[in-house]
């Protein structure tokens, strides 16, 4: 059973360009979450989603950013016209029934830096 | 929202010692609390967790204490060894939002 696949794991943009990262959750989750996680900081939550479904975006920035998680295929994280300040690692995490009901596995992260 | 505090950023110690790390909490409707231990440019991973109708988790040389009323979890490490040196983080699950909210770390470091 593979873990959580993030890809790429290494992203290099450009202001203003957009920048895509993907997701598939270990086989069998239906909750993903992504986390975003600065040098030296802990691991901010953005957005949890189940298949199709956004059920808490509330750490996500309004601006910018979406997500989805289609019924086929990976989830995939949007950051539309990307500034520097977006630089940072971001983490995917899944689970077979939610966050409270036990652990979150974590995908390697997907490090975008914005030039 | 639940807000979590994590003590202290950096902590070092004698291989063989013990290490200590405190979270405290704010929304008293969190019942799940893990921690997680990431190394430099790795994934974070889960290393033991309680839920809130317990007051005491052991996992060999791991474990952790929960006292609901102060609203504070702690994390103990006993005869630490090199491989135990990374980032370790707190989390707590409150009534709202089903993510995990995290605290900023504390980087353990093992002195030989």
């Amino acid at each position: 059973n593979a873990g959580v696949m993030q890809n790429p794991r290494h992203l290099v943009r450009r202001r203003g360009q957009e920048a895509r990262l993907r997701c598939s959750p270990m086989k069998g989750h239906s909750h993903v979450y992504w986390y975003r996680q600065l040098p030296e900081e802990g691991l901010k939550f953005m957005v949890y989603l189940q298949k199709e479904n956004i059920i808490d975006e509330s750490g996500m920035p309004k601006e910018r950013f979406s997500a989805e998680f289609p019924k086929e295929g990976p989830s995939i994280l949007r950051i539309q016209q990307v500034v520097r300040g977006d630089s940072a690692a971001y983490f995917c995490a899944s689970s077979p029934s939610g966050a409270r009901s036990g652990e979150l596995f974590f995908g390697e992260g997907s490090r975008l830096t914005v030039l | 929202g639940e807000n979590v505090e994590q003590h202290p950023s950096t902590l070092s110690v004698q291989e063989g010692d013990s290490a200590v790390i405190k979270c405290t909490y704010s929304d008293s409707a969190s019942n799940y609390f893990p921690w997680y231990k990431q190394e430099l440019g790795k994934r974070p991973q889960l290393i033991i967790d309680i839920r809130s109708n317990v007051g005491e988790k052991k996992d060999q040389r791991i474990a952790v204490t929960l006292n609901k009323t102060a609203k504070h979890f702690s994390l103990h490490i006993t005869e630490t060894q090199p491989e135990d040196s990374a980032v370790y983080f707190c989390a707590a699950t409150g009534g709202g939002a089903d993510g995990l909210t995290f605290g900023k770390g504390t980087h353990l470091i093992i002195q030989p």
